[in-house]
């Protein structure tokens, strides 16, 4: 079965540090997607990037930049500059297919805490 | 605003009750999903349907239930509630489905029930 593993569980940074949440799975699955999703305070979910297993260039969104290395199975973001709104809980997810269907399978979560 | 709309935000009840936990999909998607988010599981699958069939099932307890309607807003229907039920609970919603994750999921912003 599909895994993924945030070992970082809490993470405090000051304002305007750069801060690099790590994201490991596990798959069998020749063709597959990765997610990033932030979780604020106030509770909802929020999409951030997919990227599917062919691609592996990185990709940068303003301060937000993702690395995908199919070879150490990893696909970390990277915050540049963090400032306090980024303080929210991220989770990192993989899709599992299911036979007629899918479901995402998500990792534990990484608290950021963002001071200023 | 991802377009996914829960009805209701917060629901608390007893245990031994039955509730419904409303969902609407963004505009144009067919594909509905529930998630259970809770301390000490983590952001679990419970169920999927497309265009009203289920397509897909995970660690859904058989005091629950989902449908989704004509219209294609969706329902979750919980009964015989417990302690342990109490979780935010997330729909969300994508504009197909496949064995894979190519289209991305769009969550609501939870209804979190409390059971006391």
């Amino acid at each position: 079965a599909q895994k993924v593993t945030q070992a970082q569980t809490e993470i405090s940074v000051v304002e305007k540090e750069d801060v690099t949440l790590d994201c490991v799975y596990e798959t069998r699955d020749t063709t597959y997607y990765l997610f990033w999703y932030k979780q604020p305070p106030s509770g909802e979910l929020v999409f951030l990037i997919r990227r599917n297993s062919f691609d592996e260039q990185n990709e940068i969104s303003g301060r937000y930049s993702w690395n995908f290395q199919k070879s150490t199975s990893s696909f970390n973001f990277t915050i540049t500059a963090s400032q306090v709104v980024d303080s929210a809980v991220y989770f990192c997810a993989l899709s599992e297919a299911m036979e007629y269907g899918n479901k995402l399978v998500f990792g534990a979560g990484t608290i950021l805490r963002v001071k200023s | 605003d991802s377009g996914v709309t829960q009805t209701p935000k917060h629901l608390i009840t007893a245990t031994g009750q039955r509730v419904t936990l409303r969902c609407s999909p963004r505009s144009g998607d067919l594909s509905v999903y529930w998630y259970q988010q809770s301390l000490d599981q983590g952001l679990q699958f419970l169920i999927q349907y497309y265009n009203g069939e289920e397509r897909a099932k995970g660690n859904i307890l058989e005091r629950f239930s989902a449908q989704q309607f004509p219209d294609l807003h969706s329902e979750l229907n919980l009964s015989s509630l417990e302690l342990g039920d109490s979780a935010l609970y997330f729909c969300a919603s994508s504009a197909g489905t496949s064995s894979g994750g190519l289209y991305t999921q769009y969550f609501g912003p939870g209804t979190r029930l409390t059971v006391l």
